[in-house]
């Protein structure tokens, strides 16, 4: 069956501009989690969804990032006014339940020029 | 609040030698802990992990971790090292048995000599 998805692959921005990342998780998975990978660094957690709620956005560096998941599926990380240090891939995962495994999308590469 | 080293940012092995990929975990609490793998240009795929029990777990593609409380390390082993295992390697903890979001060390990048 069809894996985590993630779009766009690659998305460039200039500083200060409004972008939109899209994760479509495996059909039937409950949860749903971002994070961010720096060059050179492990995966960072940003934000956890349980169904359409934010169970646990306690990752989110600030109040730019913003994540929504309305119908409990398909979710959209939001990043408003971009800098240049939210340069990363953004990594979306979902697992059945919260506490199962957790299966990884491919990521959107972010580059703020 | 947990975190997690892995030392050495680059393993370098001959094929066929043992891979040893070092793992230690700082938790308040009994942690799960994970390994995975990312080969290029693809998603972390999750190798194996430790819950509650058996201490040594298996995984898929000949690796397996032993979790050791007292030394507060997991270390993935794999006795014999093929070309195909070249791949950026991830050990990550978790507080919560996995529900919540994983902490992850900085990665190992592992290199197979002809």
């Amino acid at each position: 069956g069809a894996g985590v998805s993630q779009t766009p692959s690659n998305k460039v921005t200039e500083k200060g501009k409004y972008v939109e990342l899209r994760c479509d998780p495996i059909s039937g998975h409950t949860a749903l989690y971002w994070y961010r990978q720096s060059l050179g660094q492990g995966p960072e957690f940003l934000i956890y969804f349980q169904g359409t709620g934010a169970a646990d956005d306690s990752g989110l560096p600030n109040d730019r990032f913003f994540a929504v998941r309305p119908e409990g599926s398909v979710s959209t990380l939001k990043i408003q006014r971009t800098e240049r240090g939210d340069s990363a891939v953004y990594l979306c995962a979902s697992s059945l339940l919260a506490g199962q495994e957790q299966f990884f999308g491919p990521g959107t590469r972010l580059t703020v020029l | 609040a947990q975190s997690v080293t892995q030392l050495g940012s680059h393993v370098s092995v001959s094929e066929g030698a043992l891979v040893l990929l070092r793992c230690n975990y700082s938790s308040s609490v009994p942690p799960y802990l994970f390994w995975y793998v990312q080969y290029p240009n693809q998603g972390l795929q999750l190798l194996l992990k430790y819950t509650t029990g058996a201490t040594l777990v298996k995984g898929i593609n000949g690796f397996e971790a032993e979790f050791k409380k007292s030394e507060t390390s997991f270390h993935l082993t794999k006795p014999s090292a093929h070309m195909s295992d070249a791949a950026e390697y991830f050990c990550a903890v978790s507080e919560s048995g996995g529900a919540d979001g994983l902490t992850f060390g900085k990665g190992t990048h592992l290199i197979i000599q002809p």
